[in-house]
């Protein structure tokens, strides 16, 4: 079957940096994206990787690894609006998107 | 550019009366997805149309939903009848629809459906 696991919650220090991991087993794979929620509303698109490596987009990064089937999300100079959760998903050899059950983050000043 | 519209934003009925979702997709987007999100979980695909044609709705609980988009742009979720576990936020999702590629979808707020 398809999985994605990533963690449930995770809680970080405003100024800090965390890291959201997320681990994969699709059938196939054509990238992998993250998506920021906020409590209450729509997912919003964050990054999306394909190829081996890290890609950095301000304060947020995403890397992925294929052959390990792992990717994670890097959030520097965490600020409280931050605050939200963290959806990966990867779509499959049908461009069919598999969804993660998200990571809660929680920011403390 | 407007994004993804979508309305009631929320909606509260009894079990067994029927509720309909409706969903504007942002301007160009041939492919529409319905999505149910039960909080604390990811979104689960209800349906996928690529212009009016319904290409996958293996997950759509066909006794109680049923889906249109007769004109290839807006669509109408339905559910009846409501049932208690029906309660989620009811979220639609766009697409540019590009044949057999990655494509970034595009949410709307969803609507927040309370079964009672």
């Amino acid at each position: 079957g398809q999985n994605i696991d990533q963690p449930t919650e995770m809680t970080a220090t405003e100024g800090a940096i965390v890291q959201i991991n997320c681990t994969y087993q699709t059938s196939g794979f054509n990238g992998l994206f993250w998506y920021q929620q906020h409590a209450g509303e729509a997912p919003t698109f964050l990054s999306y990787n394909v190829l081996d490596g890290l890609e950095e987009k301000g304060r947020f990064s995403s890397f992925l690894s294929r052959s390990k089937g792992y990717s994670y999300l890097l959030l520097k100079e965490l600020q409280m609006k931050d605050s939200a959760s963290y959806l990966c998903a990867v779509t499959d050899s049908n461009y069919q998107l598999i969804w993660g059950a998200g990571t809660k983050l929680i920011i403390k000043p | 550019e407007a994004g993804v519209v979508q309305s009631p934003r929320y909606k509260i009925i009894e079990k067994k009366q029927p509720v309909a979702f409706w969903c504007n997709p942002i301007s160009g987007h041939n492919t529409l997805y319905w999505y149910l999100q039960n909080l604390g979980q990811g979104p689960e695909l209800l349906i996928r149309y690529e212009n009016e044609e319904a290409v996958d709705d293996s997950q759509l609980p066909k006794d109680r939903f049923s889906a249109e988009r007769l004109k290839g742009v807006d669509s109408t979720l339905k559910i009846q009848p409501a049932e208690l576990g029906d309660s989620a936020v009811y979220l639609c999702a766009s697409s540019l629809g590009r044949e057999a590629s990655v494509e970034t979808q595009y949410f709307g707020p969803g609507t927040r459906l309370l079964v009672l």
